[in-house]
């Protein structure tokens, strides 16, 4: 069974800290990604990766920054944590050679900037 | 670029009827595709069916179905005989032309009623 699992459900940190979500995926897949998702807006992409130690920007990079020093770890840095990143965070990880490359995604973490 | 639209913020069905959910979509590709996903309360994203440009029939996954018209940019999902458990925030998404990357829709909330 296909398995995506994130470092919390929930996190409470407070402003100017840093922030360490993690994302493992079981699956051997190439591809990795970060979203965070607002009422509203849907899942925004933040940054994705496609190899280790690549890493591309995604449609809101600004305030955050990945790390992929492992092909099943995919880690998300909040350098200085603000309010305005209170959010939903999805990690999702997919495979060039999967049937139609669907994405497949951790249970989120709860992030709550203080 | 990619973009998704789902106008119904929120939809109400009864129990054991049929619901469409609305879903238009904007691309320069040739060659796409189609996904929704489920999101329950509690956070984790469930990939429920998809469609490739190409496919001559609409895509069927047991109670769900992909009304897919081409001509109208549009890809309805209908979910027939709904249940309890259908309640949750459905997402529309496309890939998009670079990359592996989705670009989601605002979401759908669904409530079944008893």
């Amino acid at each position: 069974d296909v398995k995506v699992t994130q470092s919390s459900r929930y996190l409470v940190k407070r402003t100017g800290e840093k922030v360490f979500l993690e994302c493992v995926q079981d699956m051997d897949h190439e591809n990795m990604f970060w979203y965070r998702q607002d009422p509203g807006l849907g899942l925004r992409l933040i940054y994705f990766s496609y190899d280790v130690k690549m890493k591309e920007k995604g449609d809101i990079p600004e305030g955050y920054s990945v790390s992929r020093e492992k092909k099943e770890r995919f880690s998300l840095i909040l350098e200085s944590a603000s309010t305005n990143q209170t959010s939903m965070y999805l990690c999702a990880s997919s495979t060039t050679s999967g049937r139609f490359n669907e994405q497949f995604f951790g249970p989120g973490t709860r992030l709550t900037v203080l | 670029a990619q973009k998704i639209t789902q106008t119904q913020p929120g939809m109400f069905v009864q129990e054991k009827e049929a619901v469409t959910l609305d879903c238009t979509y904007d691309t320069s590709d040739p060659s796409y595709g189609l996904f929704w996903y489920k999101q329950p309360s509690s956070g984790e994203m469930i990939f429920l069916i998809y469609q490739g440009s190409y496919d001559q029939q609409n895509a069927t996954e047991g109670r769900y179905s992909l009304n897919f018209q081409k001509a109208r940019k549009s890809a309805n999902l209908v979910i027939s005989a709904s249940q309890l458990g259908d309640s949750a925030m459905y997402f529309c998404a496309i890939p998009s032309a670079y990359g592996n990357k989705l670009v989601f829709g605002a979401g759908t909330i669904l409530r079944v009623k008893s």
